[in-house]
């Protein structure tokens, strides 16, 4: 059974600039989040997504945005971005089981480098 | 609202000895906790998880019990080997409706010499 598989595995931007990272969840897996990593913050919850809508949202800025697609595919993307945008970009996915205890299972991370 | 604390790193140790990262935790219901490990380079990869007080989970040598009363996640193992050089992650998720998020622990660097 196939991970979450996230694309790009690195990319490198300029200020000013968007980018979009993709991310594809495990088979049957109708959750997906999006999480930030830095090493001054650590990791920080961005966003939720089940059925095309998001459930959830952490505190970042309006500049961060996602979207889930009917077949659980998710995006995010990043507008006018910023040189503290710079990050290890992870998305997770789950089954959508109630109760905390549903294991969120992670993709490998996509690097951004803001320039 | 939820946090985590996990023991201050670095953590260096030698092949063989005892380990142990403290994790404590604060939230307002009743969490599900977890350990997650990051190698480098790479994402996330759980290792193990437990959903209720007294709950022991365990994985690959590695163990953890959930202390409701002293709201700790303790990660131990007996033997370390080199190649459980990594960064842990003590993580707590607490269901609030439908949703889902996890709060994050700040890594502890564990590096085991041979």
């Amino acid at each position: 059974k196939a991970g979450v598989t996230q694309t790009p595995r690195y990319l490198i931007k300029t200020r000013g600039q968007q980018v979009t990272l993709s991310c594809s969840p495990i088979s049957g897996h109708r959750s997906v989040s999006w999480y930030q990593q830095t090493p001054g913050q650590g990791l920080q919850f961005l966003f939720e997504y089940f059925s095309e809508t998001q459930r959830n949202k952490g505190n970042f800025p309006g500049r961060f945005s996602g979207r889930q697609f009917s077949n659980s595919r998710s995006e995010m993307n990043v507008s006018t971005l910023e040189l503290g945008d710079s990050a290890l970009y992870l998305c997770a996915s789950s089954l959508d089981a109630s109760g905390p205890g549903n294991t969120i299972y992670f993709g490998e991370g996509s690097w951004l480098t803001v320039v | 609202g939820n946090s985590v604390t996990q023991m201050e790193g670095p953590v260096t140790l030698s092949e063989e000895a005892f380990l142990t990262i403290n994790c404590t935790y604060t939230a307002t219901g009743y969490p599900s906790l977890f350990w997650y490990v990051q190698y480098p380079g790479e994402g996330l990869q759980l290792l193990l998880k437990a959903t209720k007080a007294d709950d022991k989970g365990s994985n690959k040598g590695f163990e953890a019990t959930y202390r409701k009363e002293t709201t700790s996640f303790h990660l131990e193992k007996g033997s370390v080997q080199v190649s459980d050089s990594a960064v842990y992650f003590c993580a707590l998720s607490e269901a609030r409706g439908s949703a889902r998020q996890l709060t994050f622990g700040s890594g502890t660097q564990l590096t085991v010499l041979p």
